[in-house]
């Protein structure tokens, strides 16, 4: 079975630039979610979608992210414009709709902005 | 705010010490507690989901505790290895099934 993945695995933009990144969770599970990792700190959770609807996005840092879910398939997280500081590792994770499943990460996209 | 604390930030023991973590989150509300391992440059990688008050899990060396009245689990090592050495994460669920992700526990084995 394939595991959540995660496109691009690595992203250098400039400042300015628009970014999208991709996630594909596993196959039937309904809970999808963003978490980022920015430089020496916590994961952060960003979102979480249920199918395509938004249950939470209350970790969204500003409206310069924008997270769509189309269908309740695979899910996009854009960045724009990018700014210094959104530099840091962009984790998707997975779920099926129970909270005592295992949630499964993807491998991360890691984005640098220069 | 649902805020789920860890400690230590960090732990720097020897090889065969045997080590602990705690995790402290919400007592309310609470659906699932979920522990992780995290290399860096890797995902984190599961390795206990507790639901019920009492529970308690083993993987090999590695053992939790949850205590949902109180609002902590610990995370036991026993005979700590340099393999061990990772990131521990605690997360905790909450009903709407947000899952919270603590700082986490930065583990160093020294051979």
């Amino acid at each position: 079975e394939a595991g959540v993945t995660q496109f691009p695995s690595h992203s250098v933009i400039e400042k300015g630039q628009t970014v999208t990144l991709r996630c594909d969770p596993i196959s039937g599970h309904d809970n999808l979610y963003w978490y980022r990792r920015v430089m020496g700190k916590e994961i952060k959770f960003l979102l979480h979608f249920v199918k395509e609807s938004k249950q939470d996005e209350s970790g969204m840092p500003n409206n310069r992210f924008l997270a769509e879910r189309t269908g309740g398939t695979y899910s996009t997280l854009k960045v724009q414009p990018a700014e210094l500081e959104d530099s840091g590792v962009y984790f998707c994770a997975s779920s099926p709709y129970r909270a005592e499943n295992t949630i499964y990460f993807g491998e991360g996209s890691w984005l640098t902005v220069v | 705010i649902l805020n789920v604390e860890q400690s230590p930030q960090s732990l720097h023991v020897q090889e065969g010490d045997s080590t602990n973590f705690t995790c402290s989150f919400p007592s309310s509300n609470f659906y699932a507690l979920h522990w992780y391992r995290w290399e860096t440059a890797k995902s984190p990688e599961a390795l206990f989901v507790m639901t019920l008050n009492g529970d308690e899990k083993k993987k090999g060396r590695i053992s939790a505790t949850l205590n949902t009245k109180e609002g902590y689990s610990y995370l036991y090592i026993k005979g700590s290895q340099p393999e061990d050495s990772a990131t521990y994460l605690c997360a905790f669920t909450a009903g709407g099934f947000k899952t919270i992700f603590g700082a986490g526990t930065r583990l160093f084995v020294k051979a």
